[in-house]
């Protein structure tokens, strides 16, 4: 069975704190996603890796930032925190090649105080 | 913007097969049709894809139009469990990092 889990599934920060979310994967899978998903404006990405120590933007990328040391492993770093980061966080991975479907952790509901 | 067009919700009496439709009549002769699902406050769960033909799972099944412009995704046996926001999506074959763009979907209710 795939998996891609978070490391916290709900998490109250306050403004100016710097954030860690961490996302794993047991799948072997080249391709790692960070989404956030708002209501009303779906599904925005904010970093994609494509590779270990490789990252590409999303749509979204300002005030984030990403670190892939490990094939299974892809942080989302919030530099300093701010309330219009509050969201649900959705991490993906998927297979590099032709039709690879995206697996999607649980999520991570961010609240910024 | 989502490429696909879904009612916004719908109603399904438990053990009833569920018939969600989707409409992606722009799609490319090289995407795949996606679905999945988000139960409430959880992460979209993949149910099935296909290209052309229709596929069936342990899940559910996915029937195609002849002209692709079209598809309906089919839980043969509703369940309380399967009421959850339902996403089309149609992506590219050859990609590797494509992004997801989910439209609003359908709001499926399973009722008992």
């Amino acid at each position: 069975d795939v998996k891609v889990t978070q490391s916290s599934r709900y998490l109250v920060k306050r403004t100016g704190e710097k954030v860690f979310l961490e996302c794993v994967q047991d799948m072997d899978h080249e391709n790692m996603f960070w989404y956030r998903q708002d209501p009303g404006l779906g599904l925005r990405l904010i970093y994609f890796s494509y590779d270990v120590k490789m990252k590409e933007k999303g749509d979204i990328p300002e005030g984030y930032s990403v670190s892939r040391e490990k094939k299974e492993r892809f942080s989302l770093i919030l530099e300093s925190a701010s309330t219009n980061q509050t969201s649900m966080y959705l991490c993906a991975s998927s297979r590099t090649g032709g039709g690879d479907t995206q697996y999607f952790g649980p999520g991570t509901r961010l609240t910024v105080l | 913007d989502a490429k696909t067009t879904q009612p916004p919700s719908m109603d399904c009496a438990e053990g009833r097969a569920a018939n969600l439709p989707c409409n992606h009549s722009t799609i490319s002769g090289n995407e795949y049709v996606y679905w999945y699902r988000q139960i409430h406050s959880q992460g979209p769960q993949y149910i099935i894809h296909g290209l052309k033909n229709n596929e069936t799972n342990e899940m559910a099944s996915l029937i195609i139009t002849e002209d692709r412009k079209s598809s309906t995704l089919i839980l043969p046996h509703a369940t309380l469990r399967d009421t959850a926001v339902y996403y089309c999506i149609v992506r590219p074959a050859t990609s590797g990092t494509y992004k997801y763009i989910f439209g609003t979907g359908t709001r499926l209710k399973v009722l008992a």
